[in-house]
């Protein structure tokens, strides 16, 4: 069954915290996504992927690193994380190339508080 | 500029009635559109995808359309449920896998 595990559901850190949010598919699917969801505003793309070492911009990515170690793998880095990045953040897997209901998928979300 | 808008904002109905929800946008190229289901706090479920230039999906209760030419989207649901309490985003897949997602409808079914 096609999935997409985050890690952790929830996180609290402080202002300056490192903290690595990882995210596991097992879709056989090129291309992850780190996305951050904010009230008012829809889903914003931090980073993208489409290959095991491949790391794409996306449109909010300051103050984010990301880096995908293999097709399966793909983390988000806060290595100095602010208020302003508390935040539900999604990760999700999709295939090109086939056009399908089940084509794109989304994990559950870690729900990150920076105090 | 958002380039995807939904609307309305929220919606309120009676549980058995149905209601239909719009999105509107101005993503070019428009190669999918996707509807979506996500309960509070949760991941987003896939509920149908919309490909052709006028296109029309069923799925249960749910059931969609799609006008590239007027860049518009509508998600009807049928017969609402308890359960269908829940935000609805519209999302719009253009080239290089890249997608544009709207705010969502945030939709309360009452008994």
């Amino acid at each position: 069954e096609a999935a997409v595990t985050q890690s952790p559901r929830n996180k609290v850190t402080v202002t300056g915290g490192n903290v690595t949010l990882s995210c596991r598919q097992t879709n056989s699917h090129n291309y992850m996504y780190w996305y951050r969801q904010d009230t008012g505003h829809g889903l914003r793309l931090i980073h993208y992927s489409y290959g095991a070492g491949n790391l794409q911009i996306g449109d909010v990515p300051d103050g984010y690193k990301a880096t995908r170690t293999t097709q399966e793998d793909f983390f988000l880095l806060l290595e100095l994380a602010s208020p302003s990045q508390t935040s539900l953040y999604f990760c999700a897997s999709s295939e090109r190339d086939r056009v399908s209901n089940e084509r794109l998928f989304f994990g559950h979300g870690t729900k990150l508080s920076v105090l | 500029k958002t380039q995807v808008e939904q609307s309305p904002q929220s919606l309120v109905v009676r549980q058995g009635e149905n209601c239909v929800l719009q999105c509107n946008y101005s993503v070019t190229p428009d190669n999918h559109l996707r509807w979506f289901k996500q309960d509070t706090g949760k991941g987003l479920v896939s509920l149908t995808v919309l490909v052709d230039q006028k296109d029309k999906t069923s799925n249960g209760r749910y059931s969609a359309t799609l006008d590239k030419d007027a860049k518009h989207s509508t998600l009807h649901i049928t017969a609402t449920l308890l359960d269908d309490t829940a935000t609805y985003i519209c999302v719009v897949e253009s080239n290089y896998n890249v997608l544009y997602f709207g705010s969502g409808t945030k939709l309360t079914v009452e008994p």
